[in-house]
């Protein structure tokens, strides 16, 4: 079946403005994440979604970062006033529940001039 | 968090074999999973253990030790598709949906 996918593929933005970031899960994975990934670094964890609900968000930097995720399938990373510090691949995972196998999403990259 | 330690890079020979290591501190320790990630993918998910021994899938293998706090994994028949960065990643109870990242081994094989 079709794995995570995650539009746009890439995003430059200027500084101060506001970004939206897309994740749609496999089908039927109640588990979804979000991961910033710099370069030359490993992932790092953002957010966890258990269905409609984050049951985690202790990995979102500051309080311009939010996600949703209404419908308990595709989620959405919303980012106000960027800074050029956010520039980064934002990665999307999901998994069939909290503690199976997480598979990613090919990552977001953004550029915030 | 966790303080996981990977090499940053290794070179190794088309045929040849390579080991990565992956060293971690953490408290409550529930699982170790290594993930293959080339340039501008996605990691994919390569093999996971959480109790002491050798999990062999083809030409991967992955080791772990609790007690040390160390797993490696080993590439056999290196191919030239295998370079890529390789991540080690651990989970521990309680927040047992975190994953926590090294990051990464860039492994560049030469013909």
């Amino acid at each position: 079946g079709a794995g995570v996918s995650q539009t746009p593929s890439n995003k430059v933005t200027e500084k101060g403005k506001y970004v939206e970031l897309r994740c749609d899960p496999i089908s039927g994975h109640t588990a979804l994440y979000w991961y910033r990934q710099s370069l030359g670094q490993g992932p790092e964890f953002l957010i966890y979604f258990q269905g409609t609900g984050a049951a985690d968000d202790s990995g979102l930097p500051n309080d311009r970062f939010f996600a949703v995720r209404p419908e308990g399938s595709v989620s959405t990373l919303k980012i106000q006033r960027t800074e050029r510090g956010d520039s980064a691949v934002y990665l999307c995972a999901s998994s069939l529940g909290r503690q199976e196998t997480q598979y990613f999403g090919p990552g977001t990259r953004l550029l915030v001039l | 968090g966790q303080n996981i330690d990977q090499p940053t890079e290794m070179t190794a020979t088309e045929g040849a074999i390579v080991q990565i290591n992956c060293t971690y501190q953490t408290s409550g320790f529930n699982g170790l999973f290594w993930y293959q990630q080339h340039a501008g993918e996605a990691p994919t998910f390569l093999s996971y253990n959480v109790l002491d021994g050798l999990e062999e899938k083809g030409r991967f293998s992955s080791f772990l030790s609790r007690s040390k706090g160390y797993s490696y994994l080993l590439l056999k028949e290196l191919q030239m598709k295998d370079s890529a960065s390789y991540l080690c990643a651990v989970r521990v109870m309680g927040n047992d949906y975190k994953l926590s990242f090294g990051a990464g081994t860039t492994v560049t094989v030469r013909a």
